[in-house]
């Protein structure tokens, strides 16, 4: 069985940057999209992007676009997303979620890992 | 500002059946397939329909999906207090080139 496991809860400061990894176990990864969502408190559902270890390559969300970093390490089963200039705003949990190619939707989450925003 | 409309709640008695309406447009529901997430408290979103109707392995056959034009809804029939949680409608937007989700629903069980 897939699981997903995500890093421990950040607290950052307005204008730095956070690195959310997200270990895949089981299961071969290098198949995966990988993509991540968002949740700010108390708000909904938000996609940020996509990543595709076996083509290295990432698509993001318009309103990420240049904040974002996706990227994996494949030796490790290990997706990263990055998040610069860090804002209150982007208080939120972030997950990673594994896009299941025959079902076409996200089948497997990690837990979450909240990064905190605040001076 | 989610593109795919969802109501804030629903609720209903045990056993009773609950319809969660998606309302979206020709760029996404109208022409991609529908997926519902739900997330129970303190939970990570869990897959509850796929392709519009297609419930994955482990999925009661009391959650059922479809969709009409550019909406779509989820129904729980007998519905079950460990059903109390947020449900989202989610679909690929071709405009914007992402995959939304839909403003969520609290489902309550009375």
């Amino acid at each position: 069985q897939v699981q997903l496991v995500q890093s421990g809860a950040e607290v950052k400061k307005p204008g730095s940057s956070v690195k959310v990894s997200c270990k895949a176990s089981g299961g071969t990864f290098s198949t995966y999209t990988i993509s991540w969502v968002r949740q700010a408190p108390g708000q909904g559902l938000e996609w940020m992007g996509s990543f595709i270890p076996l083509l290295d390559i990432a698509k993001y969300a318009q309103k990420f676009q240049g904040r974002v970093t996706l990227t994996a390490d494949k030796s490790t089963s290990t997706a990263y997303m990055e998040l610069s200039s860090l804002r209150s705003e982007d208080t939120a949990v972030y997950s990673c979620a594994r896009h299941d190619t025959g079902m076409d939707a996200f089948d497997i989450w990690g837990p979450g890992t909240m990064v905190t925003v605040s001076s | 500002q989610s593109v795919l409309t969802q109501p804030p709640s629903a609720s209903g008695t045990p056993g009773q059946r609950v319809t969660i309406s998606c309302s979206g447009s020709s760029s996404n529901i109208g022409s991609n397939a529908v997926d519902w997430y739900q997330q129970l408290p303190g939970t990570a979103p869990k897959l509850l329909i796929f392709g519009n109707n297609q419930r994955p392995s482990g999925v009661p056959d009391r959650f059922s999906g479809s969709k009409s034009g550019t909406s779509a809804s989820l129904a729980i029939s007998g519905l079950q207090s460990e059903d109390e949680g947020d449900y989202y409608c989610a679909a690929w937007d071709d405009s914007l080139n992402a995959y939304v989700f839909g403003t969520g629903t609290k489902v309550t069980v009375l």
